[in-house]
């Protein structure tokens, strides 16, 4: 299976403060189809997980602009660039271009 | 809109059999995979497996074949995960997801199974 590496697995930050999440995969992501299938997902507190990005940097629909993911091959990147209350929880990148599908450890974000 | 209702929570003994249920709505259930999460307590999230319910084509991650058993009845847009003999370690909340770009786009609410004596 391919292995997603996130970084870091806990994240304090101050309301209002860009925040940045690292994902490495242990092989390309690269489809045969030439698209890259590397997923972000956040999972507030009690909630079903509910997904952010998709393709490296499509956002999903009604996903606020102040989420980007980019990114390529093996190295991928989730900024949030104004953290808010509600982005508390636990941000997990994923890969579908290699069956099984495989999701990284997580990052817990927490505000300091 | 497209809804994911899923059955409610179970609590099982040990070796008993249990089937779960995820009800699609919303879209054309034939044309697209849905799978199965899975998230143990204080966990991540694992992809146990997916069905096409239009052909009932059906894939198991490697750590799940043989453990569980993916279904769906397209008659009544809805998939199901089972076990034939359930352990304490099955204890977790499962999520079943609709595939859009080859990865979960819609979730369900979730189901929490219980497996204690």
């Amino acid at each position: 299976d391919v292995v997603m590496t996130q970084s870091p697995l806990s994240l304090p930050v101050t309301l209002g403060q860009p925040a940045s999440i690292s994902c490495r995969s242990s092989q390309s992501l690269v489809y045969s189809d030439g698209n890259t299938y590397l997923n972000w997902f956040q999972q507030r507190p009690g909630q079903s997980p509910r997904r952010l990005i998709y393709k490296v940097s499509n956002r999903d629909s009604g996903v606020p602009d102040r989420f980007s993911g980019s990114g390529s091959g093996t190295d991928f990147t989730l900024k949030i660039s104004r953290v808010e209350a509600e982005d508390v929880g636990v941000y997990y990148c994923m890969q579908g271009t290699h069956w099984p599908g495989t999701f990284g450890q997580g990052t817990k974000v927490e505000i300091k | 809109e497209v809804q994911l209702v899923q059955s409610g929570a179970e609590v099982k003994k040990p070796g008993e059999s249990l089937k779960i249920s995820c009800k699609g709505s919303g879209y054309s259930f034939t044309s697209y995979w849905i799978g199965w999460v899975r998230q143990m307590p204080g966990k991540g999230l694992e992809w146990m497996g997916i069905i096409y319910p239009g052909d009932s084509d059906t894939r198991y991650s490697p750590s799940f074949q043989g453990q569980v058993t993916i279904s769906a009845d397209k008659s009544i847009s809805t998939a199901y995960l089972q076990w034939s003999s359930l352990k304490a370690s099955d204890t977790a909340m499962y999520y079943c997801a609709r595939l859009l770009e080859r990865a979960p786009g819609y979730w369900g609410q979730g189901t929490l199974v219980t497996v204690s004596s």
